[in-house]
């Protein structure tokens, strides 16, 4: 079944790791985004992307960096974490412009 | 850019009753509005969406109204029952543009 999927569900670091969120997705979107949501809150967009080789910054200001190599494949890396990234990552793709997102069911992070 | 203002907060209803939620938005030339609903640790999902050559939608239960003059657009959940309770979020996109503005979001209580 078509679908975005996200790796690790849950992950609990350390101060100063480095760490990669995975996001794939099967649906043959082209564009995709990162989200950064507390939970049942509002939703930041911190990273977002039309195409391979196209990444953009959005509204959130956010330490972390993705790259887009493969069209189904979207990481989010923070090279070094620390206690102010605790929060949910979500990965959403999207094709046609009016046709919506589909999201993934996240990656809840702590930082200890 | 576009601008999506979301009201209340927050709404408590009893079961059976309805709930409207509110979304105002700033670009006239936005021409879709999905509507998300995100249960407790779950994924936000898609459960009705509106173009702009269109007033009105309806699924079931749920039903979204389009007012281009004055740039809003509400949710309508009639005979509420206790698995509507979740935050809905609204989202408009500006002609021409991928990407969705959200809302921050309602937290619907439905009341046994």
């Amino acid at each position: 079944e078509a679908d975005i999927y996200q790796t690790p569900r849950y992950l609990v670091i350390g101060t100063g790791k480095k760490i990669t969120l995975e996001c794939s997705q099967t649906m043959g979107h082209d564009k995709m985004y990162w989200y950064q949501q507390d939970p049942g809150m509002e939703l930041h967009l911190i990273h977002y992307s039309y195409g391979v080789n196209s990444t953009e910054k959005g509204d959130l200001s956010s330490e972390s960096t993705v790259s887009r190599i493969r069209t189904e494949h979207f990481p989010l890396t923070l090279e070094s974490a620390r206690p102010s990234h605790t929060s949910q990552y979500l990965c959403a793709s999207s094709g046609h412009v009016l046709s919506g997102y589909t999201f993934g069911s996240g990656t809840r992070l702590t930082v200890v | 850019g576009e601008n999506v203002e979301q009201h209340p907060s927050t709404l408590s209803v009893q079961e059976g009753d309805s709930a409207v939620i509110k979304c105002t938005y700033s670009d006239s030339a936005s021409n879709y509005f999905p509507w998300y609903k995100q249960e407790l640790g779950k994924r936000p999902q898609l459960i009705i969406d509106i173009r702009s050559n269109v007033g009105e939608k309806k699924d079931q239960r749920i039903a979204v109204t389009l007012n281009k003059t004055a740039k809003h657009f509400s949710l309508h959940i009639t005979e509420t029952q206790p698995e509507d309770s979740a935050v809905y979020f609204c989202a408009g996109t500006g002609a021409g543009s991928y990407q969705l503005t959200f809302g921050k979001g309602t937290k619907l209580s439905v009341i046994p």
